[in-house]
């Protein structure tokens, strides 16, 4: 599956606290998302990074946050989790081909 | 999505019969059309795209046609089977927005194949 892992795979917050979930590809693609996924919403696009340390905000970028210091890793940060921000998250890759693959995601539940 | 819409937003159809899913866009400088399928508990995966430059592309039983004109594009899956049940995402660049390789998607289409 396009050599995209996403970890943890599940996790467990309390309102309040900071999450950080991570992306690792192996594929050296330009281009990587963060996207969510809700019940009657579809895949709704948070933040994106087209290189190292550039990165931009997605339609659904409040209260999260990215960092891409190598090619291989995109993190996505929740400042302070809400229970709004329950959801299932997907990270995906790109090269110039514009064919995004999807990593496997994360069931974040915030209780 | 903002400028993608999709439907129906379920179908149900028998074993053997077609299936078709329609989307439709806003921005005229869209050039890239995927359709990606999504397995209960699974991640999307790609299963065709399009680029504007071609109307119809095919591959076995599914094929993508593209409208540029009418700013629409259709999945067609043909002789359907139970193992086609699954929720299906058309995407399309978001308006405006056709660098760095962004998509916006359709809410997607549940697609129940009955035996």
């Amino acid at each position: 599956d396009a050599g995209i892992t996403q970890s943890p795979r599940h996790k467990v917050t309390e309102t309040g606290t900071p999450v950080t979930l991570r992306c690792h590809q192996t594929e050296n693609h330009r281009y990587m998302y963060w996207y969510r996924q809700d019940p009657g919403h579809g895949l709704r696009l948070i933040h994106y990074s087209y290189g190292v340390k550039d990165t931009d905000k997605g339609e659904v970028s409040d209260g999260y946050s990215v960092s891409r210091s190598k090619t291989e890793d995109f993190l996505l940060t929740l400042e302070s989790a809400t229970s709004s921000q329950t959801s299932v998250y997907f990270c995906a890759i790109s090269d110039q081909t514009r064919e995004q693959y999807f990593g496997p995601g994360t069931r974040l539940t915030v209780t | 999505g903002e400028n993608v819409e999709q439907h129906p937003s379920t179908l149900s159809v028998q074993e053997g019969d077609s299936a078709v899913i329609k989307c439709t866009y806003s921005d005229s400088a869209s050039n890239y059309f995927p359709w990606y399928k999504q397995e209960l508990g699974k991640r999307p995966q790609l299963i065709i795209d399009i680029r504007s430059n071609v109307g119809e592309k095919k591959d076995q039983r599914i094929a993508v046609t593209l409208n540029k004109t009418a700013k629409h594009f259709s999945l067609h899956i043909t002789e359907t089977q139970p193992e086609d049940s699954a929720v299906y995402f058309c995407a399309a660049p978001p308006r405006g927005g056709t660098s760095y390789g962004k998509l916006t998607f359709g809410q997607g289409t549940i697609l129940t194949v009955h035996p």
